[in-house]
């Protein structure tokens, strides 16, 4: 079973560069979530989707953009890269909401912008 | 502001040592706490608890939460190396928020 499966798992860009990262679930979850980790900060919520078709914003959405066509894959956009987004970057899906089921997380994605 | 405040930040300890980790939290329409294990990359979840006062176990890893007070501890006993981990707690709501609000983690590491 594949899970949840990030891709890619490590990407170096540069300042004002654009990128999409790819998350896709097998498990048939309407709810899905992108955060992102960064040392002593724990996992911030950017966006997450509660459908097909839905998305919505999280604690830390500035600079970033995410679209839900397909029940089972997340897209996280960087328009235009800054530094201050080097992160690991978490993607997590749960049939239902946070609060009534824990979700499941893919292997993350180091993502460097210098 | 909803948070999720867990102590200690890191601790380490000798192999075979009782180690308590503390969790608190202010959530609006608590429902749930979790607690989640992250090693080198993903969390994964150890436990759940919504009731108050009832202790959730699995081998030595044992959990419990008290509403009234607002807080959780999740013990380990006779601990691993492979215990070694960063430890999550994360308070979720009820109804409508779909914002699960992670602690800053606290970072165990096991010493042979």
């Amino acid at each position: 079973n594949a899970g949840v499966t990030q891709t890619p798992k490590f990407r170096v860009l540069k300042t004002g560069q654009s990128m999409t990262l790819l998350c896709a679930q097998d498990m048939n979850h309407e709810y899905m979530y992108w955060y992102r980790q960064d040392p002593g900060m724990g996992l911030r919520l950017i966006h997450y989707s509660v459908g097909e078709g839905t998305t919505a914003k999280g604690e830390v959405p500035d600079g970033y953009n995410v679209s839900r066509l397909k029940k089972q894959n997340f897209l996280l956009g960087l328009e235009s890269a800054a530094p201050s987004q080097t992160s690991v970057y978490f993607c997590a899906s749960s049939y239902r909401g946070q609060g009534y089921q824990p979700q499941h997380f893919g292997d993350g994605t180091r993502l460097s912008i210098l | 502001e909803d948070k999720v405040v867990q102590s200690p930040l890191s601790l380490v300890v000798h192999e075979g040592d009782t180690v308590t980790l503390n969790c608190s939290y202010e959530v609006t329409n608590f429902r749930s706490l979790l607690w989640y294990k992250q090693e080198k990359k993903a969390p994964t979840f150890l436990f759940m608890l919504t009731s108050s006062g009832i202790e959730k176990k699995s081998g030595r890893l044992s959990s419990i939460l008290d509403k009234k007070e607002l807080f959780s501890i999740l013990n380990i006993t006779a601990t691993q190396t492979g215990d070694s981990a960063i430890y999550l707690c994360a308070g979720g709501a009820q109804g409508g928020s779909e914002k699960l609000v992670f602690g800053k983690g606290t970072k165990l590491t096991v010493n042979p």
